[in-house]
């Protein structure tokens, strides 16, 4: 059984960092690639983060780029994010996500199975 | 970016009844070299992550009752519930996964009328 547990999330005040954690079981973790997809309360879904599976390809959506980074331990099937910088904008359900492809060279497709989520919330 | 724009935002279907959502890309998610459209649906009921329901825009997932089915095809897309369920209450979402920045659309909400 795929499982993707999300740690990390909390209170963080504005120009803050964050580092967010998933622990991956049920698949062989070094053959997908890993996402990270975010959710704002009341909104819709936006992609934040993406890692091929070996690690050597990332991608990350305009609104992180520079603040963000993904990384994976493919020895300890994690997943990791670490947010710098952080602003209310970013306030929101963190999931890790699990891709159909390794994503190599940037080529990802559709994400077969979410975690439950970690909540981020930047506040004053 | 390839912005997906889907309607209605909402609707209200009776029990029983066909229930279907649109999604139209701002630019085609078809690759011909494949001969795949880059589509994918979600569906998130309340306090759930979301799940994959459809894939390659018609390909159902393993474990999807069958009454849900994807079509279209380049920029016009639509997800339909042939016969309403109560479980089917939800939020449901397309994706596309044509380039590299992957993107939603915006939901619509599906509820019992």
């Amino acid at each position: 059984e795929v499982q993707l547990v999300a740690s990390g999330g909390g209170l963080v005040q504005p120009g803050g960092s964050l580092k967010l954690s998933c622990s991956a079981s049920g698949f062989t973790f070094s053959d997908y690639a890993m996402h990270w997809v975010r959710q704002a309360p009341g909104r819709g879904l936006e992609s934040v983060s993406a890692i091929s599976n070996t690690g050597y390809s990332t991608f990350d959506a305009h609104s992180v780029k520079g603040r963000f980074t993904i990384s994976r331990d493919n020895s300890k099937n994690t997943l990791s994010l670490q947010m710098n910088s952080l602003s209310v904008e970013d306030t929101a359900v963190y999931y890790c996500v699990k891709g159909s492809s390794n994503g190599r060279n940037n080529y990802y497709y559709h994400m077969d199975f979410w975690g439950k989520g970690t909540t981020v919330i930047v506040s004053s | 970016d390839i912005v997906l724009t889907q309607s209605p935002d909402s609707l209200a279907v009776s029990l029983g009844e066909r229930a279907t959502i649109n999604c139209k890309s701002s630019q085609s998610v078809f690759y011909s070299s494949s001969n795949k459209n880059y589509l994918a649906w979600y569906q998130q009921k309340p306090g759930q992550p979301p799940k994959l329901l459809i894939y390659w825009a018609s390909t159902r997932e393993s474990g999807v009752p069958d009454r849900f089915s994807g079509g279209g095809s380049g920029t016009d897309f639509t997800l339909t519930i042939s016969s309403l369920q109560a479980e089917d209450v939800a939020i449901y979402y397309c994706q596309q996964y044509y380039t590299t920045l992957l993107t939603f659309g915006g939901g619509t909400k599906v509820e019992i009328k």
